[in-house]
């Protein structure tokens, strides 16, 4: 099981502002980052699946980048609005996904 | 949209009983895996599935666990003798390959007492 490691734990955002929050990961031996989105009682939706060093990835007003040589991932949400508040999920994949334990993103309205 | 589906939502069960936990993959998919997530920590792995055989167990998934296939389309997760520690969020996902995407279900909450 890697060791992936997210921040900050929680963040507030006023709606219009752009945010943005990191997940770390072991460098070595990479092979995928994935992206989710988690809403309460909902299933976790997947955003975006990174492999190669200096990836960008984006979906709508959410943007990722990846650095696998320093070992993370930056996701970015430009313009929030309130629909964007969830627990965002970072996992590395090495056959099997290895969590972070979320950035739970609160917008404001 | 084809998605991973979950049965039950909720189970409340008594420390000692045998759980078994329904999920129904998305139908091209061939590799599936079994999560959970204590409240309050972080999604953990339990079990990864092809081929008809466990692939990778995690620490957690001891002899109390089993999972299986029994009919092509469900896949289940079973609890032996249940502990007041293995009460969690249990996820099911599925993926058409190891290396991308992994659907998940919404999950079964399972409350041991």
């Amino acid at each position: 099981i890697l060791n992936v490691e997210q921040s900050p734990q929680s963040l507030h955002v006023q709606e219009g502002d752009s945010t943005n929050f990191t997940c770390s990961f072991p460098s070595s031996n990479f092979y995928a980052l994935h992206w989710y989105r988690w809403e309460t009682a909902k299933s976790p939706e997947a955003l975006f699946v990174m492999t190669l060093n200096g990836d960008e990835k984006k979906k709508g007003r959410i943007s990722a980048t990846l650095n696998t040589k320093e070992g993370y991932s930056y996701l970015y949400i430009k313009g929030s609005q309130p629909e964007d508040s969830a627990t965002y999920l970072c996992a590395s994949n090495d056959y099997k996904l290895s969590f972070g334990a979320g950035t739970t993103v609160t917008v404001r309205a | 949209e084809p998605e991973v589906t979950q049965t039950p939502s909720h189970q409340v069960t008594q420390m000692g009983q045998e759980v078994i936990l329904r999920c129904v993959p998305i139908s091209n998919h061939l590799y599936f895996y079994w999560y959970r997530q204590i409240l309050g920590q972080k999604v953990e792995f339990l079990v990864s599935f092809y081929n008809n055989e466990i692939s990778e167990k995690s620490e957690i998934f001891d002899d109390q666990f089993s999972v299986e296939r029994p009919d092509g389309s469900n896949f289940t997760l079973k609890i032996r003798s249940t502990k007041l520690e293995d009460s969690a969020m249990y996820f099911c996902a599925s993926g058409a390959d190891s290396g991308n995407t992994i659907y998940f279900g919404e999950g079964s909450w399972l409350t041991v007492v």
